[in-house]
């Protein structure tokens, strides 16, 4: 599976925007980047995801460097409900076939 | 808004019994999925289930693991003789597209005792 690397934890203060990296320097032509979310005692959850063009939607934003080995979710305005696990996995046709690979994300707290 | 839901959201089993975990996916989603988080470690994956069979598993799903799609809505993961090491949180998740968004359920908490 291609790897991806990301800090292990991070802080941010509530309202402020937060900007969680990952590096996936192995990533393939064909790996989308996904971004998913863990709350304490809770599923996973879809964040974001794409593959060459900076994304948005209503939870946050991906931007996508232009070699694609590496990206940044963002969020805009960090809640205390934004406090969670993040998870950044490449997922393609070669690299994951239809797993998600979950490593250790990073762990967000935000402060109120 | 569609989600996935699982039951029981807990259950208790006796080593060596079987037990069998209930998820019904988002209802136009195509691919199934079973992952596991044993306390305190990482998500894993067990199985993806498409067009009604199996179409990727890991080295966890052994022969003690099967998956089955009864009907047009229920997804189950059965373990046949439950061991110790199986307690954990089993999620199911399902997507549209093979490499799209996955949609994960909450849960159901596995203690084998």
């Amino acid at each position: 599976d291609a790897k991806t690397t990301q800090p292990n934890s991070m802080e941010s203060n509530e309202e402020e925007p937060v900007h969680l990296p990952c590096n996936h320097s192995t990533i393939s032509g064909t790996d989308y980047i996904h971004w998913y979310r863990q709350l304490p005692s809770q599923g996973p959850e879809y964040v974001i995801h794409g593959l060459t063009s900076n994304v948005n939607n209503r939870m946050a934003s991906l931007a996508i460097a232009e070699d694609r080995k590496s990206s940044t979710l963002i969020l805009h305005r960090a809640t205390l409900r934004d406090a969670a696990v993040y998870y950044c996995i490449l997922r393609g046709q070669e690299t994951s076939g239809s797993r998600l690979t979950f490593g250790e994300g990073t762990q967000l707290t935000v402060n109120p | 808004e569609p989600e996935v839901t699982q039951t029981p959201s807990h259950q208790v089993t006796q080593m060596g019994q079987e037990v069998i975990l209930r998820c019904v996916p988002i209802s136009n989603h195509l691919y199934f999925y079973w992952y596991r988080q044993i306390l305190g470690q990482k998500v894993e994956f067990l199985v993806s289930f498409y067009n009604n069979e199996i179409s990727e598993k890991s080295e966890i799903f052994d022969d003690q693991f099967s998956v089955e799609r009864p009907d047009g809505s229920n997804f189950t993961l059965k373990i046949r003789s439950t061991k110790l090491e199986d307690s954990a949180m089993y999620f199911c998740a399902s997507s549209f597209y093979r490499l799209g968004e996955a949609f994960f359920g909450q849960g159901t908490r596995l203690t084998v005792v």
